[in-house]
């Protein structure tokens, strides 16, 4: 039972560049979240999902895309990266109560 | 207003003192109020959370005392220990509207240091 994991750990890209981050759960959860964290911001949502096929914006969604095809995976999509993206981000996943459970986090530099 | 407040942004403490981290939110509809807590390089994990119709829950050295006439919560951990030593995230979730998803709006963040 893995949890929540993030793939990649690390991404340099150049302003411009495309990338996706994958999020993986095991625990059949049917909500996920994407969050970013950026020093003295805490933790805000990018985008989440109540379920396999659907997708919803949160607080800052500008910039990025999602997609959750099946149950366990939710994609996040940086179609052309700005500095501004430049961040450390976190996935999350929950059963419909209120714990959210964290993967280990992807840190992206965009140059 | 989603806002949750959170302070202080940092915080030093000697080992075996108290540690208190302060949050204040405007949302009533609020209904949930977690902790998470952070080490570095690893993502949050949920310390101890609180509904509102509860003043105080404890859980070992950790307590979140919740004042709803104030619109404030805070974590108080006792006995601080280096191992504590991390960042601490205080939340709060709306109220489930439809397909809100338990969304969590979380505060600024606090790193905590205890000193041996």
């Amino acid at each position: 039972n893995a949890g929540v994991t993030q793939t990649p750990k690390f991404r340099v890209l150049k302003t411009g560049q495309s990338m996706t981050l994958l999020c993986a759960q095991d625990m059949n959860h049917e909500y996920m979240y994407w969050y970013r964290q950026d020093p003295g911001m805490g933790l805000r949502l990018i985008h989440y999902s109540v379920g396999e096929g659907t997708t919803a914006k949160g607080e800052v969604p500008d910039g990025y895309n999602v997609s959750r095809l099946k149950k366990q995976n939710f994609l996040l999509g940086l179609e052309s990266a700005a500095p501004s993206q430049t961040s450390v981000y976190f996935c999350a996943s929950g059963g419909g109560r209120e714990t959210q459970y964290f993967g280990p986090g992807t840190r992206l530099l965009v140059l | 207003q989603q806002q949750v407040k959170q302070s202080p942004q940092s915080l030093i403490v000697q080992k075996g003192g108290i540690s208190i981290i302060n949050c204040a939110y405007e949302n009533t509809a609020f209904d949930y109020f977690p902790w998470y807590q952070q080490f570095p390089g690893k993502g949050p994990a949920l310390l101890i959370a609180i509904r509102p119709d509860v003043s105080e829950k404890k859980e070992g050295r950790f307590t979140i005392s919740f004042n709803k006439s104030a619109k404030q919560f805070s974590l108080h951990i006792m006995d601080s220990q280096p191992g504590d030593s991390a960042t601490y995230f205080c939340a709060a979730r709306r109220a489930k509207m439809g397909n809100q998803g338990g969304k969590l709006i979380f505060g600024q963040g606090t790193e905590l240091s205890v000193k041996p």
